[in-house]
C-alpha cells in the first residue's frame, strides 16, 4: 500500500474524447506531481502543484488540463489527445520543505488513445 | 542543470549472483540520489536515497548503494540475486534545495534461474 491511488488503472480513448485521471494521496504530503512515462524514455515531469498552487508546467500541451482542488486530490483533464500521448501516466505525492525530497508514487494509469 | 545517466538498459545476471547496477550523475551543487524500482504494473517504489552522511546507504530488500563524490556515481549492488529482484530500476538526482527529481532512463533487470 503505497498511499497513493490511481483511478482508471487502464484507459482507451479516442482522440476526440475527453477524459479524466485522478489521484489521491492519504500520507498527509501537500505537494503533488504528474509524470508521464514512456517506453525507452525518462520520467518526465508534468506538472508540479504545492500547497494547490501550480508550480511548475514543463511545457505540456493544452490538451492536458491539471487540477488540484486540494492537497490530497489531482486531477489530470485530457481532451483531443493524440496517438503519442499514450503512456503510463504516473502521480506522486511529497512532504515539501521536509528535507527529505522523497516522492511517493501512485500504481499509475495506463493510457491508450486510438 | 542536473542529468543521470544508467549504463546498460537491459542487466541479466543468475540466480545467486552479484547485481551491479550503474548510475553517473552530473549535479553543480552536493546532490541528494534515489533508488527507485518499478515491478511490472506498477507505480515507483523507493529502495534507498542519499542525502548526506554516511555514503554507503542500505536499503530494502538487500540492496546498497555508494555515494562516491570523486566518481560522481551511485551504483546499486545487492550481493546475491534473487527472483523476485526482476524489475526496472531507477536512478534519480535531486539538487539540494531542489525538491524536483530527475530521472535515469532505467535499467531492466532479468534474473536467469
Amino acid at each position: 500500500e503505497t498511499g497513493v491511488t490511481q483511478t482508471p488503472r487502464h484507459l482507451v480513448m479516442g482522440m476526440t474524447n475527453k477524459k479524466s485521471l485522478k489521484c489521491e494521496q492519504h500520507l498527509g504530503h501537500n505537494a503533488m506531481y504528474w509524470y508521464k512515462q514512456s517506453a525507452k524514455k525518462p520520467l518526465e515531469l508534468m506538472f508540479v502543484y504545492n500547497f494547490k498552487e501550480q508550480t511548475e508546467n514543463n511545457s505540456v500541451p493544452s490538451r492536458f488540463s491539471p487540477e488540484c482542488p486540494n492537497s490530497s486530490h489531482l486531477f489530470l483533464h485530457l481532451h483531443t489527445l493524440q496517438p503519442e500521448d499514450s503512456a503510463l501516466y504516473l502521480c506522486a505525492s511529497q512532504k515539501s520543505a521536509s528535507g527529505d525530497y522523497e516522492q511517493y508514487f501512485g500504481p499509475g494509469t495506463r493510457l491508450t488513445v486510438t | 542543470a542536473q542529468s543521470v545517466t544508467q549504463l546498460g538498459s537491459h542487466v541479466s545476471v543468475s540466480e545467486g549472483a552479484l547485481v551491479l547496477l550503474r548510475c553517473n550523475y552530473s549535479s553543480s551543487v552536493p546532490p541528494y540520489l534515489f533508488w527507485y524500482v518499478q515491478y511490472p504494473n506498477q507505480g515507483l517504489q523507493l529502495l534507498l536515497k542519499y542525502t548526506t552522511g554516511a555514503t554507503l546507504v542500505k536499503g530494502i530488500n538487500g540492496f546498497e548503494a555508494e555515494f562516491k563524490k570523486s566518481e560522481t556515481s551511485f551504483h546499486l549492488t545487492k550481493p546475491s540475486a534473487h527472483m523476485s529482484d526482476a524489475a526496472e530500476y531507477f536512478c534519480a538526482v535531486s539538487d539540494f534545495g531542489n525538491e524536483k527529481l530527475t530521472f535515469g532512463t532505467g535499467t531492466r533487470l532479468t534474473i536467469i534461474p
